[in-house]
């Protein structure tokens, strides 16, 4: 059972903007460790989306973006597109458990 | 190029051992920090251990006195080792290099163990 919770699902039309909530604890991102990001898409690897908080690795888009406040992050996606639909996964670390603590992850529906 | 390639899974009995293996390519195992993930059929994303540029390790809770990660140098390639296995195990195993408390960047393509009589 994962400490950092994240909604099920999300959904939204082509074009439009979403957000993915990451709610976490004291111990992981409240204690000002860094949030992470990762897409899966079906029947592959996750894929690393955003890294320390709020930064792109090369080649992914503009679109993708993430912040951190207090003991949750957000990933928001701008112009939603087809090819986003996807299972999207926030991750930490948690320093109490000394452990990788992973979001529970949310489906993005593309409609 | 940066890319890591799994292999070791299959069908194994409760109660079984399996090894996994992971070999690296365009970087050196023993200088990054490496790392399992697993993630059950159906579900999502649970970290199972580390091992340090140092040669420390950790371990989830889940899997504690159980599975052993090592490397071997020379071969840059990761190893889990998997002791008294049960159903609650079966999984696509993830080798992942991660930086510390930081991110897991590349992701192997996974290799699927199931544990089932």
């Amino acid at each position: 059972q994962s400490v950092v919770t994240q909604p099920p699902s999300v959904s939204g039309a082509p074009g439009q903007r979403v957000t993915i909530s990451c709610t976490g604890t004291s111990s992981n991102i409240g204690a000002r460790n860094d949030v992470h990001w990762y897409q899966q898409l079906p029947g592959t690897a996750p894929k690393l989306l955003i890294y320390g908080n709020n930064n792109r690795p090369a080649g992914v888009p503009d679109r993708f973006s993430g912040s951190r406040s207090g003991t949750s992050a957000s990933l928001a996606i701008t112009g939603l597109q087809a090819e986003d639909e996807a299972d999207y996964y926030c991750q930490s670390y948690d320093t109490s458990l000394s452990v990788y603590v992973f979001g529970t992850g949310t489906k993005v529906t593309v409609l | 190029e940066v890319q890591l390639v799994e292999s070791g899974g299959g069908l194994v009995q409760p109660g079984g051992s399996l090894r996994l293996s992971c070999a690296a390519s365009g970087f050196t195992v023993s200088s990054n920090y490496m790392s399992w993930v697993r993630q059950a059929p159906g579900k999502g994303l649970e970290w199972v251990s580390v091992i340090y540029s140092s040669g420390d390790t950790s371990y989830a809770a889940s899997v504690k006195g159980r599975f052993t990660i090592s490397r071997h140098n020379s071969k840059n390639t990761l190893y889990l080792e998997m002791n008294s296995l049960r159903a609650e195990d079966t999984a696509v195993y993830y080798c992942t290099r991660g930086a510390a408390v930081g991110w897991f960047d590349p992701w192997g393509q996974g290799t699927l163990v199931t544990v089932s009589s």
